[in-house]
Protein backbone atom coordinates (compact mmCIF):
# COMPACT_ATOMS: atom_id res chain seq x y z
CA UNK A 1 0.00 0.00 0.00
CA UNK A 2 1.15 3.78 -1.07
CA UNK A 3 2.19 5.24 1.99
CA UNK A 4 3.70 9.20 2.67
CA UNK A 5 4.83 9.85 6.04
CA UNK A 6 6.32 12.99 6.98
CA UNK A 7 8.35 14.08 10.30
CA UNK A 8 8.54 15.71 12.83
CA UNK A 9 5.03 16.36 12.85
CA UNK A 10 5.59 20.22 14.32
CA UNK A 11 9.25 22.46 14.16
CA UNK A 12 9.96 25.36 15.92
CA UNK A 13 13.00 27.65 14.95
CA UNK A 14 14.63 30.76 15.47
CA UNK A 15 15.04 32.92 12.51
CA UNK A 16 18.23 31.95 10.93
CA UNK A 17 18.37 28.54 12.12
CA UNK A 18 18.37 26.20 9.50
CA UNK A 19 17.16 23.15 9.33
CA UNK A 20 15.48 20.05 7.19
CA UNK A 21 12.13 18.42 6.80
CA UNK A 22 11.25 14.90 6.06
CA UNK A 23 9.35 13.11 3.61
CA UNK A 24 9.61 9.10 3.61
CA UNK A 25 7.65 7.34 0.84
CA UNK A 26 6.41 4.07 -0.18
CA UNK A 27 5.18 3.76 -3.38
CA UNK A 28 5.20 1.28 -6.12
CA UNK A 29 6.48 3.43 -9.02
CA UNK A 30 6.95 6.71 -7.76
CA UNK A 31 5.51 8.94 -10.86
CA UNK A 32 6.41 12.04 -8.98
CA UNK A 33 7.36 13.62 -5.66
CA UNK A 34 5.88 16.99 -4.43
CA UNK A 35 6.06 19.67 -2.21
CA UNK A 36 3.20 22.41 -1.01
CA UNK A 37 3.23 24.99 1.64
CA UNK A 38 -0.53 25.82 3.58
CA UNK A 39 -1.07 28.80 5.36
CA UNK A 40 -4.08 28.47 8.37
CA UNK A 41 -7.34 28.37 6.51
CA UNK A 42 -6.22 28.20 3.04
CA UNK A 43 -5.63 25.71 0.78
CA UNK A 44 -1.90 24.31 -0.34
CA UNK A 45 0.15 26.57 -2.72
CA UNK A 46 2.73 24.31 -4.94
CA UNK A 47 6.51 24.84 -3.94
CA UNK A 48 8.18 21.99 -5.89
CA UNK A 49 8.05 18.93 -8.41
CA UNK A 50 10.61 16.15 -7.75
CA UNK A 51 10.65 13.42 -10.70
CA UNK A 52 13.99 11.26 -10.18
CA UNK A 53 15.96 10.03 -6.96
CA UNK A 54 19.39 13.12 -7.19
CA UNK A 55 16.72 15.72 -8.66
CA UNK A 56 16.99 18.68 -6.64
CA UNK A 57 15.04 22.20 -6.79
CA UNK A 58 15.50 25.62 -4.92
CA UNK A 59 13.19 28.51 -4.42
CA UNK A 60 14.77 31.17 -2.27
CA UNK A 61 15.36 29.66 0.98
CA UNK A 62 13.81 26.44 0.21
CA UNK A 63 15.73 23.67 -1.57
CA UNK A 64 13.79 20.35 -2.15
CA UNK A 65 16.04 16.83 -2.61
CA UNK A 66 15.05 13.25 -3.84
CA UNK A 67 16.36 10.13 -3.02
CA UNK A 68 14.57 6.59 -3.75
CA UNK A 69 12.77 6.40 -0.40
CA UNK A 70 12.46 9.90 1.24
CA UNK A 71 12.60 13.78 -0.14
CA UNK A 72 13.93 16.82 2.13
CA UNK A 73 12.70 19.90 2.13
CA UNK A 74 15.50 21.95 3.54
CA UNK A 75 15.09 25.66 4.87
CA UNK A 76 17.74 28.04 5.01
CA UNK A 77 18.46 30.51 7.38
CA UNK A 78 14.20 30.72 7.93
CA UNK A 79 12.39 33.90 8.21
CA UNK A 80 9.28 34.49 10.19
CA UNK A 81 7.20 34.45 6.85
CA UNK A 82 8.46 31.02 6.30
CA UNK A 83 6.06 29.72 9.49
CA UNK A 84 3.66 27.67 7.48
CA UNK A 85 2.79 24.00 7.57
CA UNK A 86 4.65 22.25 4.70
CA UNK A 87 2.97 19.17 2.89
CA UNK A 88 4.91 16.04 1.13
CA UNK A 89 3.05 14.36 -1.74
CA UNK A 90 3.65 11.78 -4.16
CA UNK A 91 1.83 10.68 -7.37
CA UNK A 92 -0.54 7.20 -7.18
CA UNK A 93 -1.39 5.64 -10.33
CA UNK A 94 -2.73 7.66 -13.20
CA UNK A 95 -4.83 11.09 -13.70
CA UNK A 96 -2.49 12.96 -10.96
CA UNK A 97 -3.90 11.40 -8.20
CA UNK A 98 -1.83 12.80 -5.49
CA UNK A 99 -1.58 10.90 -1.65
CA UNK A 100 -0.28 13.32 0.82
CA UNK A 101 1.16 13.18 4.41
CA UNK A 102 0.13 14.22 7.40
CA UNK A 103 2.67 18.10 7.00
CA UNK A 104 5.13 19.34 9.36
CA UNK A 105 3.58 22.75 10.88
CA UNK A 106 6.93 24.97 10.77
CA UNK A 107 7.05 28.45 12.89
CA UNK A 108 9.61 30.34 12.66
CA UNK A 109 10.27 32.90 15.55
CA UNK A 110 12.06 36.56 15.46
CA UNK B 1 -2.90 31.97 -16.68
CA UNK B 2 -5.32 29.52 -14.77
CA UNK B 3 -7.23 30.35 -11.81
CA UNK B 4 -9.20 28.24 -9.98
CA UNK B 5 -11.88 29.73 -7.76
CA UNK B 6 -13.99 27.73 -4.95
CA UNK B 7 -16.84 29.08 -2.70
CA UNK B 8 -18.27 29.68 -0.28
CA UNK B 9 -15.27 29.77 1.74
CA UNK B 10 -17.14 29.30 5.24
CA UNK B 11 -20.57 27.24 5.33
CA UNK B 12 -22.82 26.21 8.28
CA UNK B 13 -25.32 23.61 7.80
CA UNK B 14 -27.51 21.64 9.95
CA UNK B 15 -27.48 18.18 10.14
CA UNK B 16 -29.72 16.70 7.47
CA UNK B 17 -29.07 19.46 4.98
CA UNK B 18 -28.64 19.48 1.32
CA UNK B 19 -25.06 20.26 0.43
CA UNK B 20 -23.39 22.06 -3.17
CA UNK B 21 -19.98 22.99 -2.96
CA UNK B 22 -18.66 24.88 -6.59
CA UNK B 23 -15.64 24.90 -8.02
CA UNK B 24 -14.52 26.65 -11.65
CA UNK B 25 -11.57 26.79 -13.30
CA UNK B 26 -9.97 29.34 -15.82
CA UNK B 27 -7.39 29.96 -18.36
CA UNK B 28 -7.22 25.97 -18.84
CA UNK B 29 -9.41 23.40 -20.99
CA UNK B 30 -10.26 19.64 -20.37
CA UNK B 31 -8.30 19.87 -16.81
CA UNK B 32 -8.64 17.15 -14.29
CA UNK B 33 -10.38 17.83 -11.64
CA UNK B 34 -10.14 16.87 -7.52
CA UNK B 35 -12.06 17.31 -4.70
CA UNK B 36 -10.31 16.63 -1.19
CA UNK B 37 -11.05 16.59 2.50
CA UNK B 38 -8.51 17.73 5.18
CA UNK B 39 -9.63 17.18 8.71
CA UNK B 40 -7.57 18.82 11.62
CA UNK B 41 -4.05 18.03 11.89
CA UNK B 42 -3.99 15.21 9.03
CA UNK B 43 -3.38 15.11 5.52
CA UNK B 44 -5.68 15.54 2.48
CA UNK B 45 -7.92 12.63 1.43
CA UNK B 46 -8.47 12.32 -2.14
CA UNK B 47 -12.59 12.02 -2.85
CA UNK B 48 -13.15 12.42 -6.31
CA UNK B 49 -11.32 13.20 -9.66
CA UNK B 50 -12.66 13.78 -12.62
CA UNK B 51 -11.02 13.42 -16.44
CA UNK B 52 -13.63 14.84 -18.58
CA UNK B 53 -17.30 15.95 -18.56
CA UNK B 54 -19.80 13.56 -16.68
CA UNK B 55 -16.87 11.36 -15.75
CA UNK B 56 -17.03 11.21 -11.67
CA UNK B 57 -14.39 8.07 -10.19
CA UNK B 58 -14.72 8.00 -5.97
CA UNK B 59 -11.97 6.76 -3.75
CA UNK B 60 -13.80 6.45 -0.63
CA UNK B 61 -17.33 5.23 0.23
CA UNK B 62 -18.98 8.26 1.73
CA UNK B 63 -22.31 10.59 1.73
CA UNK B 64 -20.80 12.95 -0.29
CA UNK B 65 -21.21 12.69 -4.32
CA UNK B 66 -19.77 14.69 -7.39
CA UNK B 67 -20.66 16.11 -10.23
CA UNK B 68 -18.96 18.15 -13.83
CA UNK B 69 -21.40 19.22 -15.84
CA UNK B 70 -19.17 21.43 -17.98
CA UNK B 71 -15.16 21.22 -18.72
CA UNK B 72 -13.92 23.36 -16.34
CA UNK B 73 -16.77 22.94 -13.12
CA UNK B 74 -16.59 20.56 -10.29
CA UNK B 75 -19.49 20.22 -8.08
CA UNK B 76 -19.62 18.79 -4.84
CA UNK B 77 -22.78 17.25 -3.25
CA UNK B 78 -25.11 15.75 -0.68
CA UNK B 79 -28.38 15.09 -0.20
CA UNK B 80 -28.26 15.02 3.75
CA UNK B 81 -25.26 15.88 5.70
CA UNK B 82 -23.85 13.97 8.65
CA UNK B 83 -22.03 15.12 11.30
CA UNK B 84 -18.73 13.44 10.09
CA UNK B 85 -19.20 15.47 6.62
CA UNK B 86 -17.42 18.49 8.85
CA UNK B 87 -13.95 19.55 7.76
CA UNK B 88 -12.04 21.67 4.83
CA UNK B 89 -13.22 20.61 1.14
CA UNK B 90 -10.59 21.80 -1.16
CA UNK B 91 -10.18 21.68 -5.12
CA UNK B 92 -7.76 21.15 -7.55
CA UNK B 93 -6.78 21.07 -10.90
CA UNK B 94 -4.20 19.44 -13.06
CA UNK B 95 -2.68 19.23 -16.53
CA UNK B 96 -2.37 15.31 -18.23
CA UNK B 97 0.38 13.12 -17.18
CA UNK B 98 2.77 13.84 -13.83
CA UNK B 99 2.02 17.55 -13.41
CA UNK B 100 1.39 19.32 -10.76
CA UNK B 101 -2.25 20.03 -9.10
CA UNK B 102 -2.93 23.51 -7.89
CA UNK B 103 -5.24 24.15 -5.45
CA UNK B 104 -8.47 26.46 -4.67
CA UNK B 105 -8.35 28.47 -0.83
CA UNK B 106 -11.18 25.95 0.67
CA UNK B 107 -14.26 25.71 2.31
CA UNK B 108 -14.69 25.04 5.38
CA UNK B 109 -17.78 23.00 6.34
CA UNK B 110 -19.05 23.12 9.94
CA UNK B 111 -22.13 20.61 10.39
CA UNK B 112 -24.15 21.19 13.31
Amino acid sequence: EDQVTQSPEALRLQEGESSSLNCSYTVSGLRGLFWYRQDPGKGPEFLFTLYSAGEEKEKERLKATLTKKESFLHITAPKPEDSATYLCAVQVGSWGKLQFGAGTQVVVTP
Amino acid sequence: SQTIHQWPATLVQPVGSPLSLECTVEGTSNPNLYWYRQAAGRGLQLLFYSVGIGQISSEVPQNLSASRPQDRQFILSSKKLLLSDSGFYLCAWSGDGNTEAFFGQGTRLTVV
